[in-house]
């Protein structure tokens, strides 16, 4: 079946540490993107990337990290650096657009719920 | 400064009831893309639909329904005979200017649907 996994599913932090969320997709997307929610609050994003080896800052980028060495493969890190990392990360992943002003929809993996102890 | 609006933040009803979910969008652009996502308990966000800004034709889908004006710049949607399978957060999201990959998230209704 095709589709994003993300592990793990429950990720518990002590203060101090980095940790490395896992995003696999096997849709063969170009296009990934990590996401962060808040309770009661839309999504925010914290990177995206359109192709290997090249990523963006989205909104919320401070004190996260991402890789792109592969196309199936899109890990998030959370460092020390982020202040209040307890949250749920989604990442999900697109076809790119066919051309300026156009947008594909996004398919999400299950998510990750990070809690800092 | 672009912006969406799901007023709603909670929305109760009794199974089998219609009911419909209000989108409200800011945007300067004049080509731009609007889409429905529900999330379930589950978590992980579930795309419904996506609309052009120059397609204002109603769109209907099983008990799904949306209704896209541009004169009011909203974009609602409406389920029909509500089921308890469809208790959820519903997220409305609006293509950001200037980029073609990034979407500004309205925050949410949750509805719930009673037996």
């Amino acid at each position: 079946d095709g589709g994003i996994t993300q592990s793990p599913k429950y990720l518990f932090r002590k203060e101090g540490q980095n940790v490395t969320l896992s995003c696999e997709q096997n849709l063969n997307h170009d296009a990934m993107y990590w996401y962060r929610q808040d309770p009661g609050q839309g999504l925010r994003l914290i990177y995206y990337s359109q192709i290997v080896n090249d990523f963006q800052k989205g909104d919320i980028a401070e004190g996260y990290s991402v890789s792109r060495e592969k196309k199936e493969s899109f890990p998030l890190t959370v460092t020390s650096a982020q202040k209040n990392p307890t949250a749920f990360y989604l990442c999900a992943s697109s076809t790119l657009a066919g051309g300026p002003s156009t947008y594909n929809e996004q398919f999400f993996g299950p998510g990750t719920r990070l809690t800092v102890l | 400064a672009q912006k969406v609006t799901q007023a709603q933040t909670e929305i109760s009803v009794v199974e089998k009831e219609d009911v419909t979910l209000d989108c409200v969008y800011e945007t300067r652009d004049t080509t731009y893309y609007l889409f429905w996502y529900k999330q379930p308990p589950s978590g992980e966000l579930v795309f419904l639909i996506r609309r052009n800004s120059f397609d204002e034709q109603n769109e209907i889908s099983g008990r799904y329904s949306w209704n896209f004006q541009k004169s009011t710049s909203s974009f609602n949607f409406t389920i029909t005979a509500s089921q308890v399978v469809d208790s959820a957060v519903y997220f409305c999201a609006l293509s950001k200017e200037d980029s073609n990959y990034q979407l500004i998230w309205g925050a949410g209704t949750k509805l719930i649907i009673k037996p």
